[in-house]
């Protein structure tokens, strides 16, 4: 079946550290794009990348960093300089064929915790 | 960004009809008006999503206002797995910033 696989599910990470998410999809999407959760809000956007090799910063992009070197995988390292990391983090996907509307794909997520 | 306005939270009871509504007075002639709904610890699954005419799926319905400037999300049976966060998304596909920009959307209970 296609979908979204976003590992690992829970991550721990040591302060100071850079821990990497990894997602990937076989939907043969352009787009990729990843968004962090805090508890009982909405959705903001870290990163996206409509075609292979280029990436775009969403609104809050500082502390974070992505690569596309492939379509079908959009990793996302956070790095030490992201001061509150601790999130639920989502990976998504989507056609891209302007003018015309597709809807997101969404992974499962990828819990961090900073300890 | 256009922007979209919901109730914070409803309730229904199961077996009968929900109706979500979805305010965007400021919705611009190629926006896109979207559903998801995201259940705990999991990611947004798509729900639907049209420009202009009213849109049936295996899932819901979308009623859009002649005027676009409101629609509702319709949920024929509510059952409880129904019961999540429901967010109304308004998406331009040739815009520059074209993601899609989650509010706070509305939470659904469904009781039994």
């Amino acid at each position: 079946d296609g979908g979204i696989t976003q590992s690992p599910k829970y991550l721990f990470r040591k302060e100071g550290q850079n821990v990497t998410l990894s997602c990937e999809q076989n939907l043969n999407h352009d787009a990729m794009y990843w968004y962090r959760q805090d508890p009982g809000q909405g959705l903001r956007l870290i990163y996206y990348s409509q075609i292979v090799n280029d990436f775009q910063k969403g609104d809050i992009a500082e502390g974070y960093s992505v690569s596309r070197e492939k379509k079908e995988s959009f990793p996302l390292t956070v790095t030490s300089a992201q001061k509150n990391p601790t999130a639920f983090y989502l990976c998504a996907s989507s056609v891209d064929r302007v003018p015309y509307d597709y809807g997101y794909t969404f992974g499962s997520g990828t819990r961090l915790t900073v300890v | 960004d256009a922007k979209t306005t919901q109730p914070n939270s409803m309730e229904s009871n199961e077996e009968e009809p929900v109706h979500l509504p979805c305010n965007h007075s400021t919705i611009s002639g190629t926006d896109y008006i979207h559903w998801y709904r995201q259940l705990p610890s999991q990611g947004p699954e798509y729900v639907i999503h049209g420009l202009t005419s009213n849109v049936n799926n295996r899932m819901a319905s979308l009623a859009i206002a002649e005027d676009r400037k409101s629609s509702t999300l319709i949920l024929h049976r509510a059952t409880l797995r129904d019961a999540a966060v429901y967010y109304c998304i308004l998406r331009d596909p040739e815009g520059s910033a074209r993601q899609l920009t989650f509010g706070s959307g509305t939470q659904l209970t469904v009781l039994p």
